[in-house]
Parts: C-alpha cells; sequence; structure tokens
C-alpha cells in the first residue's frame, strides 16, 4: 500500500488569498487525483494529476481557480486560487497504480474568513 | 454521477455482523466494486473490492451476486471503531479511473 502526506494538514486564509496543498507519495504512482469534499457532504473529483503536462479537470472545476502541478510520480500540488468562504473544504489526495486499489491521504482542511 | 445505491444509514450493534447493501444494476462487465469507508475527519480508507466472485480480508467479505447488480459488504464482528461512512463504488480499473463517491452509507455501531 502506499502512504501519503499531505501538507498543510489544516489552515486558516483570508479571503483572496491563494493556498498550495502538497501531496508526497512514498512510493511511484501512475494515478493522482484530487478531490474536495465540503462541509457534511461526499467527496467530489476535482481533477486527474498528470505527470509533465496539464491536469484533467471535472465539470465545474477550472485550472485558473485549481492550478494543478505533477513534476514526477511521486509528488503534486494542488493551489486554491483567489479564496473565497465557499472555498472553506477539506482537500484530499489520492494515489495508486493504474489498476488496483487507490489510497488517500488524510487531507487539508481549509478555512476562509 | 454515482453508479451505485445505498441507504443513508444503519445501525448494528458490537460484536453483531454488519451487513451493508449496494444496488449497481447497471454495471458494466469491466467495472469492479470496491468499497471505502470515512471515519470521522480522516481520508477514506480501503476496505475490499471485486470483480465476480466472493472476496475476504482481514477487514471484510464482499458478497457479489451472480447478475452483479448488487453486492453486500459483511464486517463480521463490528466494533465501535467501525462507526464510519461507507462507501459502495464501482470503477473500471483497467482505465485507470478515479473512484466516483455517491452519499454512502453512514453505519453507526453502538454498544
Amino acid at each position: 500500500s502506499a502512504v501519503i502526506s499531505q501538507k498543510p494538514s489544516r489552515d486558516i486564509c483570508q479571503r483572496g488569498t491563494s493556498l498550495t496543498i502538497q501531496c508526497q507519495v512514498d512510493s511511484q504512482v501512475t494515478m493522482m487525483f484530487w478531490y474536495r469534499q465540503q462541509p457534511g457532504q461526499s467527496l467530489t473529483l476535482i481533477a486527474t494529476a498528470n505527470q509533465g503536462s496539464e491536469a484533467t479537470y471535472e465539470s465545474g472545476f477550472v485550472i485558473d481557480k485549481f492550478p494543478i502541478s505533477r513534476p514526477n510520480l511521486t509528488f503534486s500540488t494542488l493551489t486554491v486560487s483567489n479564496m473565497s468562504p465557499e472555498d472553506s473544504s477539506i482537500y484530499l489526495c489520492s494515489a495508486g497504480p493504474n489498476t488496483g486499489e487507490l489510497f488517500f491521504g488524510e487531507g487539508s482542511r481549509l478555512t476562509v474568513l | 454521477d454515482a453508479k451505485t445505491t445505498q441507504p443513508p444509514s444503519m445501525d448494528c450493534a458490537e460484536g453483531r455482523a454488519a451487513n451493508l447493501p449496494c444496488n449497481h444494476s447497471t454495471i458494466s462487465g469491466n467495472e469492479y466494486v470496491y468499497w471505502y469507508r470515512q471515519i470521522h475527519s480522516q481520508g477514506p480508507q480501503y476496505i475490499i473490492h471485486g470483480l465476480k466472485n466472493n472476496e475476504t480480508n482481514e477487514m471484510a467479505s464482499l458478497i457479489i451476486t451472480e447478475d452483479r447488480k448488487s453486492s453486500t459488504l459483511i464486517l463480521p464482528h463490528a466494533t465501535l471503531r467501525d462507526t464510519a461512512v461507507y462507501y459502495c463504488i464501482v470503477r473500471v480499473v483497467s482505465a485507470g479511473t478515479a473512484l466516483i463517491f455517491g452519499k454512502g452509507t453512514t453505519l453507526s455501531v453502538s454498544s
């Protein structure tokens, strides 16, 4: 199984600022994904982080708001740009091989004031 | 959209078996059934997955009907620590696709 570490685990940010969340996997993986979990809700897929190329975004999510980088097979970042209180959520990184199970980090809890 | 239907909540007494149902009547031949759970304030935890045969591991058993239109996750001896939201997800593994989460079942285990 893969161990996934996310930083920061939580943060409180001001409206209009940006925050970058890091995801580090302890082994090389093919697939990496970013999810959002709004308070009391299930997980929603934001995008697939593609190594060496632009991320693939789901409907309702755009690169200008959620830029994603994936420079190698073990690391990815998600930036939440120009934040508003509606962006207050838990952001989760998921990773795994092309087949089999996917693993999740503990999440980054973001509060926007 | 999620392709599965689960009851929103279930209760179970500690020490008893918890049987969590899932309906996936539109499942395709190349889609696996996955189960994850999310304990409060933690990331989702993988439990088990299967294609058409029943599967068992140290955490649970997965029973898939012969027509693959439904399945049941069985926690043989539920403990208080099994209180969580349980998600049943169908996924095409060969395409390297993401997990698409539905609303899941909130399992409450009480003493």
